[in-house]
């Protein structure tokens, strides 16, 4: 298995402009999460899904942000419009749900509004 | 919601010495508790785990400790090399919902 696949790695745009973040959970995971990483606010929780549906999404900072998880093997995080502040990197995660196992970790889009 | 805070954030220590890291947790239902390096520019990879049945893990030079009554885990790496310098998150899990990660920790290990 080739791990938590994320696309794109890198995304520089211009400030409104919308910008879509993508990932492909490792197979057989039900539990995806999207995290952002800033270094004023180390790792939050966005949102997590469970068997496609979202579960939490209170760190969703605001109503530009918006993901989606139409099936199991891809999910979707959206910015319309995106702002400077946006400016992060978001990694996407799975697990399998109920396990208390491990969070295996994608290598994050680093997301730069400009 | 769960709470994790994490101390020192920055520690510095001669190699060859020990490293400590603190957490502490506020849901007494975490079940759960991973400890993560994330090297720089890399995503955060799990060094080791714990569960609330047991009270301490080892993996070679590193350990993990949990003290269920007071909420709080620790990590402790010794005989620390340079390779061991990175951000160190520890993370508290409820069954099967998010986890939720403390603030991390800046550890540098000195030639």
């Amino acid at each position: 298995d080739a791990g938590v696949i994320q696309s794109p790695r890198h995304e520089v745009t211009e400030m409104g402009q919308e910008v879509t973040l993508r990932c492909k959970p490792i197979s057989g995971h039900n539990s995806l999460f999207w995290y952002r990483q800033t270094m004023m606010r180390g790792l939050e929780l966005l949102i997590y899904f469970n068997n496609n549906v979202p579960i939490d999404d209170s760190g969703m900072p605001e109503d530009r942000f918006s993901a989606k998880m139409p099936n199991a093997s891809f999910s979707t995080l959206k910015i319309q419009p995106s702002e400077p502040r946006d400016s992060a990197v978001y990694f996407c995660a799975s697990s399998i749900q109920g396990l208390g196992t491990e969070a295996f970790f994608g290598q994050g889009t680093r997301l730069t509004v400009v | 919601g769960e709470n994790v805070e994490q101390h020192p954030s920055t520690l510095s220590v001669q190699e060859g010495d020990s490293a400590v890291i603190k957490c502490t947790y506020s849901d007494s239902a975490s079940n759960y508790f991973p400890w993560y390096k994330q090297e720089l520019g890399k995503r955060p990879q799990l060094i080791i785990d714990i569960r609330s049945n047991v009270g301490e893990k080892k993996d070679q030079r590193i350990a993990v400790t949990l003290n269920k009554t007071a909420k709080h885990f620790s990590l402790h790496i010794t005989e620390t090399q340079p390779e061991d310098s990175a951000v160190y998150f520890c993370a508290a899990r409820v069954a099967a919902r998010q986890l939720t990660f403390g603030s991390g920790t800046q550890l540098t290990v000195l030639p």
